[in-house]
């Protein structure tokens, strides 16, 4: 089975710092997807970042983006500028088959003031 | 927007005791599934569908049935609950096969 591996269970950083989080993943894929979502308390599942595996430039949204290495199988997220409301778990997802996403563990991410 | 609605929010059952946790969207989207997330473990999917009357099993599927008669509804069945069941499930759907998911506000199931 395909695996994602987020080696980071718990990080913690002072609000305006930057932050990266980890993700690897296993693939025979040459063309895939992978995602960032993010898991504030209220339990919501909120999409952060997509990229496509054939795109070499790094997706980018606002405050958030990823540094993508394909050969190394790296995909990671990297936080500017964070805010106490970034305060969540975030989990790197890659799509596998028909919709069928496969998550890493997850990363608990504390922004503290 | 509804988008995905989950039904209930919360459910606390006893071993054995059978139940269906709702899910619609009203986004017309093909592709619907149910996730089920545990400590530790992020979400693991328990069943898929790529469109109205077919489904799929997916990484953990034992204790579940699942049934898409609609575009709009897919509701998830336990037939006879387990506390290893104790979890929280998400519904999620897309338009196609590599849209981003969009995701239910989740059902917080207590077996004991």
């Amino acid at each position: 089975a395909q695996t994602v591996t987020q080696s980071q269970p718990e990080m913690s950083v002072q609000e305006a710092e930057t932050v990266t989080l980890s993700c690897t993943y296993d693939t025979s894929e040459s063309n895939y997807y992978l995602f960032w979502y993010k898991q504030p308390p209220s339990r919501q599942m909120i999409l952060v970042i997509r990229q496509e595996a054939y795109k070499q430039q790094n997706a980018t949204e606002n405050r958030f983006s990823v540094n993508f290495q394909k050969a190394a199988k790296s995909f990671s997220l990297k936080i500017s500028d964070s805010q106490l409301g970034d305060t969540a778990m975030y989990f790197c997802a890659k799509i596998q088959g028909a919709q069928k996403l496969v998550f890493g563990q997850g990363t608990r991410l504390t922004i503290n003031p | 927007n509804a988008g995905v609605t989950q039904t209930p929010k919360f459910q606390v059952l006893k071993t054995g005791q059978s139940m269906t946790l709702q899910c619609a969207q009203d986004m017309n989207h093909e592709y619907m599934s149910w996730y089920r997330q545990d400590p530790g473990m992020g979400l693991r999917l328990i069943h898929y569908s790529v469109g109205a009357g077919i489904t799929d099993q997916g990484e953990v599927p034992n204790g579940y049935n699942v049934s898409r008669s609609t575009t709009e509804d897919f509701p998830l069945r336990l037939l006879s609950a387990a506390p290893s069941q104790t979890s929280v499930y998400f519904c999620a759907s897309s338009y196609n096969s590599n849209s981003p998911l969009h995701f239910g506000n989740g059902t917080r199931l207590t077996v004991t």
